[in-house]
């Protein structure tokens, strides 16, 4: 069964340092978003994604944060300079469409600390 | 701006008891309600997805209702088993809003 993939599955950086997480998403999706979990917090929608273009984002992802799809199959989140509060799990996911059949298929998370 | 609720906080059920979770939003001009599991530390595992237009959706011991114009879903899991301890969480929309969930635990 396709599955969405996350890249690394941890990863520790230091304060005002550049991150990259990376998602491949199920093929035939056209639909790509980001959203993050603080531990023990609820999960939080980031950005989603459509046509090469943000299609909507949250008042979290401010200038430190981007994305990209930079081939046919990846689809990045970078944070430029990271904060102590960007620690938590980022999941992407993807859909096949926006609305109706928008079923949301998330990949296993990436668990981001910095220190 | 869309706020979920879900109630109870945390469940504990024997084994082989039906159960209902709850969900609750405020606003109800949504598109469809995707309900999904959490295991501890693992990402989102999506169970069912129900649209504005269908008021109930089923996948095996699982069924989902929805009832737009009050702004409540419920997840029905029949004949409960040890594995579907978990956190439960609905979320409406394209841009999906989750609430902290059901925490379930079913007692062997």
């Amino acid at each position: 069964e396709p599955e969405v993939t996350q890249t690394p599955s941890h990863q520790v950086t230091q304060m005002g340092q550049e991150v990259i997480l990376r998602c491949v998403p199920i093929s035939n999706h056209l639909y790509f978003y980001w959203y993050r979990q603080i531990l023990g917090q609820k999960v939080e929608f980031l950005v989603s994604f459509y046509n090469n273009e943000i299609s909507e984002k949250s008042e979290i992802f401010d200038d430190q944060f981007s994305v990209e799809r930079p081939d046919g199959s990846n689809f990045t989140l970078k944070i430029r300079s990271t904060k102590l509060e960007d620690s938590a799990m980022y999941f992407c996911a993807s859909s096949l469409r926006v609305i109706s059949m928008n079923e949301q298929y998330f990949g296993p998370g990436t668990r981001l600390t910095v220190t | 701006k869309q706020e979920v609720t879900q109630i109870p906080a945390a469940l504990s059920v024997p084994e082989g008891e039906n159960l209902v979770l709850n969900c609750s939003f405020t606003d109800s001009a949504i598109y469809n309600l995707q309900w999904f599991r959490q295991d501890p530390g693992k990402g989102l595992t999506s169970l069912l997805l129900i649209q504005s237009s269908q008021r109930e959706q089923t996948s095996g011991r699982l069924n989902a209702s929805l009832d737009k114009s009050s702004g409540r879903s419920t997840l029905y899991i029949a004949a409960s088993q040890p594995g579907d301890s978990a956190t439960y969480l609905c979320a409406p929309n394209e841009k999906l809003t989750f609430g902290t969930g059901t925490r379930l635990t079913i007692i062997p």
